[in-house]
């Protein structure tokens, strides 16, 4: 069984750009969460989206956003970067059925100059 | 709120050693408790889970933990570290019907030959 797929893994932009960030679940997983780290702000939860509705939203701005398709795919984006978006996005699924126990991907790095 | 202090932020031990990380939580009720590693660059590693039952729990690796209520306490501990066990250990809490985990800040553990 393939794991959660990110990509890209690594990506570099401008301040003022914008971003999109893919992540694939593991077959037969419906909830797709997002998270960020930081060496400063350590791991915090972006969003969580089952069956193409967001579940629940953690403290970012409105730069933030997500989307859930169909097949569970999701994908962040990320619009006027700034510096401090600079981080290691990881994605994480689940069944969504008993335990919460979430997968995560690798991560995808971005480096906002 | 529920949080997570990990009160270690780094940890040296010799190979062959034995090695404990402390966690401790606050939660209002029972919560759902996690160890996750991380290697550089890769994602987090579930290495143990507990939710319910018995308060020792084994995990991947040779790791185990120990819930105990009293203290909000979850210590994650190796009877004999490996070179490969050097890595980012967090901690995590969640809870049931919440789809977000917060994790604490992370411990460093470095292994010496």
């Amino acid at each position: 069984k393939a794991g959660v797929t990110q990509t890209p893994r690594y990506l570099i932009k401008t301040r003022g750009q914008q971003v999109t960030l893919s992540c694939s679940p593991i077959s037969g997983h419906r909830s797709v969460s997002w998270y960020q780290q930081t060496p400063g702000q350590g791991l915090q939860f972006l969003f969580e989206y089952f069956s193409e509705t967001q579940r629940n939203k953690g403290n970012f701005p409105g730069r933030f956003s997500g989307r859930q398709f169909s097949n569970s795919r999701s994908e962040m984006n990320v619009s006027t970067l700034e510096l401090g978006d600079s981080a290691l996005y990881l994605c994480a699924s689940r069944q969504d059925s008993g335990a919460n126990v979430l997968t995560f991907g690798a991560g995808s790095r971005l480096t906002v100059l | 709120a529920q949080s997570v202090t990990q009160p270690d932020i780094h940890i040296t031990v010799s190979e062959g050693a034995s090695l404990e990380l402390r966690c401790n939580y606050s939660y209002g009720a029972t919560p759902y408790l996690f160890w996750y590693v991380q290697s550089p660059g890769q994602g987090l590693q579930l290495l143990l889970k507990y939710f319910s039952g018995d308060t020792l729990v084994q995990g991947i690796k040779g790791f185990e933990a120990e819930f105990k209520r009293s203290q909000s306490s979850f210590n994650l501990r190796k009877p004999s570290v490996h070179w490969s066990d050097a890595a980012e250990y967090f901690c995590a809490v969640g809870r049931i019907n919440d789809y977000k985990l917060s994790f604490g800040a992370g411990t460093t553990v470095t292994v010496r030959a």
